[in-house]
């Protein structure tokens, strides 16, 4: 079946402009998870939500970061006055089943967001 | 502190040779899971095993096998017989239970090259 699917696949901005960047996971899965990956670095958690409700936004690294789910299926992660320093590559992850369990975490491709 | 520490940041061998990538963790819980994942230069992360913290068997799969020893917090990687194909960045990532949230603490990852 349909893999976790993430568009657009690149974005290139402005600083100080508004981004939104979407995320299709696997059809069935009420797990949804965003990550960023840094160049060189590790994937970092920024939210996860449970169905349409955002079960854990730790990870955001501010207020300038949102992320929506309204249908619990769709997700779009949404940056405010983007800044240099966001420019990275954005992970989502799909899991079929909720929190607690350790259940494995399927990855989409990425969008490369590059804020010049 | 949940922590997963890869130790080498890039190692190169021949095509042929065995090669073990090591990952440590830290965790206060007695319930987590354990992951690895490959990322190709395409960019996509692709899961490969899945470990619980009650499991210590080591696996293979193939070219691939893991050790898991909780004396050591250490989950382990080898390929056997390396080939051209498992050039990649590889991640050792960690999952906690304790807060409903699965969320996944990445390692900075080891970029194997193997060399024909």
């Amino acid at each position: 079946g349909a893999g976790v699917s993430q568009t657009p696949s690149n974005k290139v901005t402005e600083k100080g402009k508004y981004v939104e960047l979407r995320c299709d996971p696997i059809s069935g899965h009420t797990a949804l998870y965003w990550y960023r990956q840094s160049l060189g670095q590790g994937p970092e958690f920024l939210i996860y939500f449970q169905g349409t409700g955002a079960a854990d936004d730790s990870g955001l690294p501010n207020d300038r970061f949102f992320a929506v789910r309204p249908e619990g299926s769709v997700s779009t992660l949404k940056i405010q006055r983007t800044e240099r320093g966001d420019s990275a590559v954005y992970l989502c992850a799909s899991s079929p089943i909720l929190a607690g369990g350790g259940d494995t975490q399927y990855f989409g491709p990425g969008t490369r967001l590059t804020v010049l | 502190a949940q922590k997963v520490t890869q130790a080498q940041t890039e190692i190169s061998v021949v095509e042929k040779e065995d090669v073990t990538l090591d990952c440590v963790y830290e965790t206060r819980d007695t319930t987590y899971y354990l992951f690895w994942y490959k990322q190709p230069p395409s960019g996509e992360l692709v899961f490969l095993i899945r470990r619980n913290s009650f499991d210590e068997q080591n696996e293979i799969s193939g070219r691939y096998s893991w050790n898991f020893q909780k004396s050591t917090s250490s989950f382990n990687f080898t390929i056997t017989a390396s080939q051209v194909v498992d050039s990649a960045v590889y991640f050792c990532a960690l999952s906690e239970t304790r807060y409903n949230t699965d969320k996944l603490i990445f390692g900075t990852g080891t970029r194997l090259q193997v060399f024909p």
